[in-house]
This record gives structure tokens, sequence and C-alpha cells, in this order.
């Protein structure tokens, strides 16, 4: 089974600081990773996804995350982020093989304040 | 660009009532898959279709039935619901089953029940 992990349930940030958005993940099989974000009462968005290949994956919006296999580690991060950045961020698995399901982690609400 | 369509954006029903949600794909999708989203929660796999047929399916009470129609819109029944039925319902679509690749989501239909 999967499983994805966010430790921070709430990141407070002031605008233009560095933040980084943890996520772990555990599986007994090979999977690709994504981010998405979620404002206030809207969908899902993509914000960038690991497939294979380069470790450091660049997104949409100035973020980026890098891949550690050793660490199972998926972090998310953006140099300097802007008060429009504030939202809900999900990291999610999703298996190599016939499994088409994302999983989920449990969120992490971005803070980003004057 | 056309993005996935739900309908309706927002339902209230009362306890042991029927609901029906839609999903229309983006043009040439051919998969569909639904998540639920409890308040502060993370999006919970339900069901997926491809080419009509299920492909995958998750944490679906027996009270929910769906399905995917010729036209490759989606619908997903809901019966006898409960308290606990209150949450956001994503709908998304991929060409293909998602594998490596991505699925858009769509709005969400937010289903209240009294």
């Amino acid at each position: 089974a999967q499983s994805v992990t966010q430790l921070d349930s709430q990141v407070p940030v002031f605008e233009e600081a560095p933040v980084e958005l943890r996520c772990n993940y555990s599986s007994s099989v090979s999977v690709y990773l994504f981010w998405y974000v979620q404002y206030p009462n809207q969908g899902l968005q993509l914000l960038l996804k690991y497939l294979s290949g380069s470790t450091l994956v660049k997104g949409i919006n100035g973020f980026e995350a890098e891949f550690n296999k050793s660490q199972t580690s998926f972090h998310l991060r953006k140099p300097s982020v802007h008060i429009s950045d504030t939202a809900e961020y999900f990291c999610a698995v999703r298996r190599m093989d016939s499994s088409y399901k994302l999983i989920f982690g449990s969120g992490t609400r971005l803070l980003v304040r004057p | 660009a056309a993005g996935v369509i739900q309908s309706p954006r927002h339902l209230i029903k009362e306890k042991r009532e029927t609901a029906t949600l839609k999903c229309y794909p983006i043009p040439r999708h051919d998969t569909v898959y639904w998540y639920q989203q409890g308040p502060g929660q993370d999006p919970q796999f339900l069901i997926s279709f491809y080419e009509k047929m299920q492909s995958d399916k998750g944490s679906i009470p027996d009270r929910f039935s769906a399905q995917q129609f010729s036209d490759y819109h989606s619908e997903l029944n809901m019966s006898s619901l409960e308290l606990g039925d209150s949450a956001l319902y994503f709908c998304a679509s991929s060409s293909g089953l998602a594998g490596a690749g991505r699925e858009y989501f769509g709005p969400g239909t937010r289903l209240t029940v009294l």
C-alpha cells in the first residue's frame, strides 16, 4: 500500500520569504509524485510532477520540488512567496503499475502574510 | 481551453434522500475519476472509468454507484444520504489512463446533507 505524509498542517510565512513544504511517501512499488494546489472554493490544480530523470522538477508559479529516493521525500519549495500563494497544497503519489488513482497527503495550508 | 465541467456546483439534500452528480470531461478525454474530499480532509479516490468500463475502485460506499456513458460523461448516484456524505466531490478526466500523464480536475460539487 502507499501512503503520503505531510508533516506540517499549516505553514505561516511572510511575503517574499522562502518556503518549503514537506512531503514523505511510503510505497512498496515505484510511484509517480505530484504536487497539487487548491485555492479556496476551487478545484485541484497541478503544480508539478516527477516521473523520472532529473530529481529537481520545476513547476508553475515559480515552485520546484526535489525527489530524494533514499529519503522517500518530495519537498516543495519556492524562493520567494507572494500573498497569492496562500492556498492548500497537496502532495500525491500514483503507482506506476495498473492502479491509476492518486493517493493524497493530508495537505499543508500555506499562509502568506504581508 | 475547455475544462472539466461538474454539475451542479452546489447541492443541498436531506438525510435518506438521493443525489446525482454529473461530470463532463474535457473533449476527447475518455477516462473519468471521482474523488471525495470531506471538510478539512484530503481527497479520497472513489472510482474511475476508462472507455465506459470501471477501471479502478476505491473506498466507495455500497450506497453509491457510478457509470460512464457513451458520450464519456459520468454520473455519481448517491442514495440513502447520510450526514457524513457532506463533502466536495471532484471529478477529473484524462486521455487514456493517467499513469505517467495527468488528469484535469473539475471545480467540484459541494454536497451538503442536512
